[in-house]
């Protein structure tokens, strides 16, 4: 079973603060992503990346960075945190040669901006 | 670019009847389909994958059927239980490579 963690698990911020995120995988996996799911709703692409030292941006990058210093890790950075960016984040890794491109999620991170 | 529409947004159901999701998308060179769990609290976990063209898959108490002609993407809980309570996603990949279009998730509730 593919694995995946992510730390904090959850955090407090203040607005104006910097925030990153981490993400850790332990699968092999060339694609790693970051989501946003905002209360009662689907899951929205911030930025992704298919191999290290390089990212791509996904459908809402605004206010967001993104690192990946080796294939296993990948960060998402808030420079200047804002009370829109509360929201649950989710990382996850995908292998397109195996598994039919399945992405395995990470347990999440709660991330409230005050 | 790909978009998912998932229905309903909401649906309640009694205990032993049936629960029914429907997605639909736009691109008629997605290939690979996803259906994902979320309980409350948690992270989203693989219930089923598809890519042929016209599949039903079955797993533990439900049904998946894909029409690429249609280009529908169903979920179908048989015998609906408390514990199915949760969110429910749909996922498509698109053409582009290793990117993954999400339905907006329906919650439901079963009712003992």
């Amino acid at each position: 079973e593919a694995a995946v963690t992510q730390s904090p698990r959850s955090k407090v911020a203040v607005t104006g603060g910097k925030v990153t995120l981490s993400c850790h995988q332990t699968n092999n996996h060339d694609y790693m992503y970051w989501y946003r799911q905002d209360t009662g709703h689907g899951l929205r692409l911030i930025h992704y990346s298919y191999v290290a030292d390089s990212t791509e941006k996904g459908d809402i990058p605004d206010g967001y960075k993104a690192s990946r210093p080796s294939q296993e890790n990948f960060s998402l950075i808030l420079e200047l945190a804002s009370l829109s960016q509360t929201a649950v984040y989710f990382c996850a890794s995908s292998d397109y040669r195996v598994n039919q491109d399945t992405q395995y999620f990470g347990p999440g991170t709660r991330l409230l901006v005050l | 670019g790909e978009q998912v529409e998932q229905r309903p947004p909401h649906l309640s159901v009694r205990e032993g009847d049936s629960a029914f999701i429907t997605c639909t998308y736009t691109d008629p060179n997605s290939y690979y389909f996803f259906w994902y769990k979320q309980e409350p609290g948690a992270s989203l976990q693989l219930l089923m994958k598809v890519f042929s063209s016209t599949e039903i898959n079955e797993g533990q108490g439900f049904t998946v059927l894909l029409n690429k002609k249609d280009k529908r993407l169903s979920l179908n809980l048989t015998a609906a239980h408390p514990g199915d309570s949760a969110a429910y996603f749909c996922a498509v990949r698109g053409s582009a490579l290793g990117r993954l279009h999400f339905g907006a998730g329906t919650q439901l509730i079963v009712i003992p």
